[in-house]
């Protein structure tokens, strides 16, 4: 299995601000993920963060409102730029170990006014 | 592409009575499958797993079947509890490509005494 924290567990933030939520995981991995959920919604993959090179962002998510950090192989950072009430979701992040299991963190509640 | 379609919900159940999610994916190889379950105000956690045809995935009393000839992964109980209430979601990793999960929508599942 994997432990997985996330900081903050949840947030009120205000539009126009921005939110860097971290992600810590109690072993080293290679890919890292994140996610979000919308209020009533399934997951949805934001981008793929892989350690030492950029991160891989899937379509409707661009770089300048989700930067990624990767700094090593056990931490991760997403930012919520320029938030909206629209941007009010669950983002979690997730890892995958051998075989093809994915573990996900606790998640970070945003709320965006 | 990849993708998996989930019983739509609500689902509301008697305790004890049975209970069936449907479950189907589309994916080019051969995937593993899995089903996720959100308890209300946790985190996303791992019901089972299953990762070729024919094996069953099991846990808490609840199964499912990875059926590649209807290309199936369907979610059963005998006798739910009130405490199996939750969202329930169908998932799959593909063998190729990134190791990401692709999510069904979602089935929110409510037991009542």
């Amino acid at each position: 299995s994997a432990v997985i924290s996330q900081k903050p567990s949840r947030d009120i933030c205000q539009r126009g601000t921005s939110l860097t939520i971290q992600c810590q995981v109690d072993s080293q991995v290679t890919m890292m993920f994140w996610y979000r959920q919308q209020p009533g919604q399934s997951l949805t993959l934001i981008a793929t963060a892989n350690q030492g090179s950029e991160a891989t962002y899937e379509s409707g998510f661009v770089i300048d409102k989700f930067p990624i950090s990767r700094p090593n192989l056990t931490f991760s950072t997403l930012t919520v730029s320029n938030m909206s009430p629209e941007d009010s979701s669950i983002y979690l992040c997730s890892v995958v170990r051998p075989p093809n299991e994915q573990f996900f963190g606790p998640g970070t509640r945003l709320t965006v006014l | 592409g990849d993708s998996v379609t989930q019983m739509e919900g609500p689902v509301t159940l008697s305790e004890e009575a049975f209970l069936t999610i449907n479950c189907t994916y589309t994916a080019t190889g051969y995937p593993s499958l899995f089903w996720y379950v959100q308890y209300p105000g946790e985190g996303l956690q791992l019901l089972l797993k299953a990762t070729k045809a024919d094996d069953k995935g099991s846990n808490k009393g609840f199964e499912a079947t990875y059926r590649k000839e209807t290309t199936s992964f369907h979610l059963e109980k005998g006798s739910v509890q009130v405490s199996d209430s939750a969202v329930y979601f169908c998932a799959l990793i593909t063998q190729t490509g990134a190791n990401n999960l692709f999510f069904g929508t979602g089935t929110r599942l409510t037991v009542i005494p």
